[in-house]
């Protein structure tokens, strides 16, 4: 299954666009990739999930190239509340076993 | 009312002890899932359930062992702890029609002394 790798940390100010990619090179044709947001002490809570090219919703956007080998999780304008833990995940199937793999996290530090 | 939750919150217990967590929620799911999340390594998959006949083990699922009482309920069991299970543990439910909106409870935080 498709190893997820993801910087450790970055920073950036409120009021910024913030993006967080996340590579997986051996992802497989049937794999999604969905990002999760995780504040201290909570469980990590959905963002956003796609298969290919753009998505949007009301708080991210989520860019996937054609090879689908990386993701780009996007956040607009940022705020301090935004600083947490970013995950990457993919998600698949291998010989009919059920996978998921997560990223180790990205550490997010919104600054005024 | 919280739809996951999970009990107990904080566990601390000496090494050999028999440990239940347990796992509830309203939401209806049919598919649970048990993580423990080490600092620095993200989240790693014990065992996961898509209905009460169905227990899968994930990636990590040795020395541990879970019981899907009902549709609502997902127990995972330490059988007989050791230190190295010190992590935080987190149980998730998701829906079969968005295959991977998991929605996690608050988690609890386990240390084996």
């Amino acid at each position: 299954l498709a190893k997820t790798t993801q910087p450790i940390s970055m920073d950036s100010y409120e009021g910024q666009e913030v993006n967080i990619t996340c590579s997986h090179n051996n992802i497989a044709t049937n794999d999604y990739i969905t990002w999760y947001q995780q504040f201290p002490s909570q469980g990590p809570r959905f963002i956003i999930q796609g298969y290919k090219t753009k998505v949007t919703n009301e708080v991210a956007s989520l860019f996937i190239p054609a090879d689908r080998k990386s993701s780009t999780l996007s956040l607009p304008r940022v705020s301090l509340s935004d600083t947490a833990v970013y995950y990457c995940l993919v998600v698949g199937t291998r010989d009919s076993n059920y996978q998921l793999i997560w990223g180790a996290g990205t550490k997010l530090i919104i600054k005024p | 009312d919280a739809d996951v939750t999970q009990t107990p919150r904080n566990r601390i217990t000496k090494t050999g002890k028999r440990i239940m967590l347990e796992c509830s929620q309203t939401k209806g799911h049919d598919r649970m899932y048990w993580y423990r999340q080490d600092p620095g390594l993200g989240l790693r998959l014990i065992y996961y359930s898509f209905d009460v006949k169905d227990i899968n083990k994930g990636e990590i699922s040795d020395g541990y062992s879970v019981s899907r009482q009902a549709q609502a309920k997902f127990s995972l069991s330490l059988e007989s702890a050791i230190p190295n299970q010190t992590a935080l543990y987190f149980c998730a439910t998701a829906t079969g029609v968005l295959y991977n909106e998991q929605f996690f409870g608050p988690g609890t935080r386990l240390t084996v002394l």
